[in-house]
Parts: structure tokens; sequence; C-alpha cells
């Protein structure tokens, strides 16, 4: 039971490249999160998504789209990226509200940099 | 939005001390949870408390929903209790969300 993982660990991209950031869970969670987590803050929700196929906006979705094709995995695209993107990403899934069960587990964050 | 507020912002303390970390929040909340982010930024759940008090090991908390505030009580600190502690608050709205604190760094020396 590997919980949740993130692919790529680190990532250095060029003003309007574009990438993928993959999210992987194990746990048949139904929610999924992506959160981006700049210095001195805390985390801020970028997109979620309540089951498969299904997708929506969190606080802080401009430049950014995901993608939930499959229950286990959700995508967090950059079509055109600037420095200001430059953050740690995290994902995180959650199970349907069972009692004591309402956690999010977090996966290990991504590193992006974008000169 | 709902706003939450984590007390304090750095908190220094010598190994074996004791220490309490505070989180107000603006509206009701369905859930409340606390994580540790460690040095090599993994987040970790500590607590979910929406409401009483729960403890494990070292750490505990407590919840007083009606009053809109949350500590952290941790206790005979560790080095090894460095890092950052967030509070994290959820209304009840579609999906479940969470609205993050900016959270305390603390710093545990030996």
């Amino acid at each position: 039971n590997a919980g949740v993982t993130q692919t790529p660990k680190f990532r250095v991209l060029k003003t309007g490249q574009s990438m993928t950031l993959l999210c992987a869970q194990d746990m048949n969670h139904e929610y999924m999160y992506w959160y981006r987590q700049d210095p001195g803050m805390g985390l801020r929700l970028i997109h979620y998504s309540v089951g498969e196929g299904t997708t929506a906006k969190g606080e802080v979705p401009d430049g950014y789209n995901v993608s939930r094709l499959k229950k286990q995995n959700f995508l967090l695209g950059l079509e055109s990226a600037a420095p200001s993107q430059t953050s740690v990403y995290f994902c995180a899934s959650r199970p349907l509200g069972l009692a004591g069960e309402e956690t999010q587990y977090f996966g290990p964050g991504t590193r992006l940099l974008v000169l | 939005g709902i706003q939450v507020e984590q007390s304090p912002p750095d908190l220094i303390l010598q190994e074996g001390a004791n220490s309490t970390l505070r989180c107000n929040f603006s509206d009701s909340v369905n859930n409340l949870q606390w994580f540790h982010q460690n040095p090599w930024g993994q987040l970790i759940n500590l607590f979910y408390i929406p409401s009483g008090t729960k403890q494990n090991g070292r750490l505990s908390a407590t919840t007083v929903a009606t009053e809109r505030y949350s500590l952290l009580y941790i206790s005979s600190s560790q080095t090894t209790d460095s890092g950052v502690y967030f509070c994290a608050v959820e209304q009840g709205s579609t999906g479940n969300k969470l609205v993050f604190g900016a959270g305390t760094i603390l710093r545990v020396k030996s």
C-alpha cells in the first residue's frame, strides 16, 4: 500500500513550457485534491475532484487544468508555465465521509521551478 | 471565505519543554485537522478533531467548536518535533475542501 504518490519529485521548466504532474492513490478514495504551497504560506487549493470523471475549481485555479479519467489518478497540467507557478505542489486524497475517516492523505510533493 | 489564523508564527523551544499552538477560525466548521510538515516537506496527519479532545503520545489536541478555536499541545518536546504545524478547517461544502492556516514554525533545540 503506497498511499499517495506523485511524479515527478522535482522539475525545472522554462517560461512557456508545458508539463503534467501525476498523482496516484491506491486507497480507493473518492476525493482527490491538488494544492500549492508557497514560502511562508499554508497550502492553497488549486482544483479538486469528487469522483472519476469530475473536476472542480478551488481557490487558485488560474493557469492550471486537471483531469480524473481513472479513479486512482489525478493529473495537474500547466499549459504555459509562468515564474509565478514556481511552488511546491501537493496532491491529497480522501475517502467518502465515513465517521472518523474524513482525513486527507497527502503525497510527498513536487517541487517546480519555472525560469 | 473562512479565515484561519495560527499563533504563534514562530516558536523556539529547548528540548523537553512543553508548548501550546493555537488555531482560530472565523466561522463554524465540519472538520478540523492538524498536520505536521517535517523538515523534508512531508505532511503528516496528526489529528482529525472537529470537536473535543484527543491524545496521541506526547501530542494532544482540543477543539472548542462553539468558540471557534483549537489548541495543539506538545509535551516533552524533542528535536524530531521540529517543522511546521498547520491547522486546516473544512466547511460543509461540496468536496470537503480544506482551508489552511499559515502555520507555526517550531524549532526544538537540543
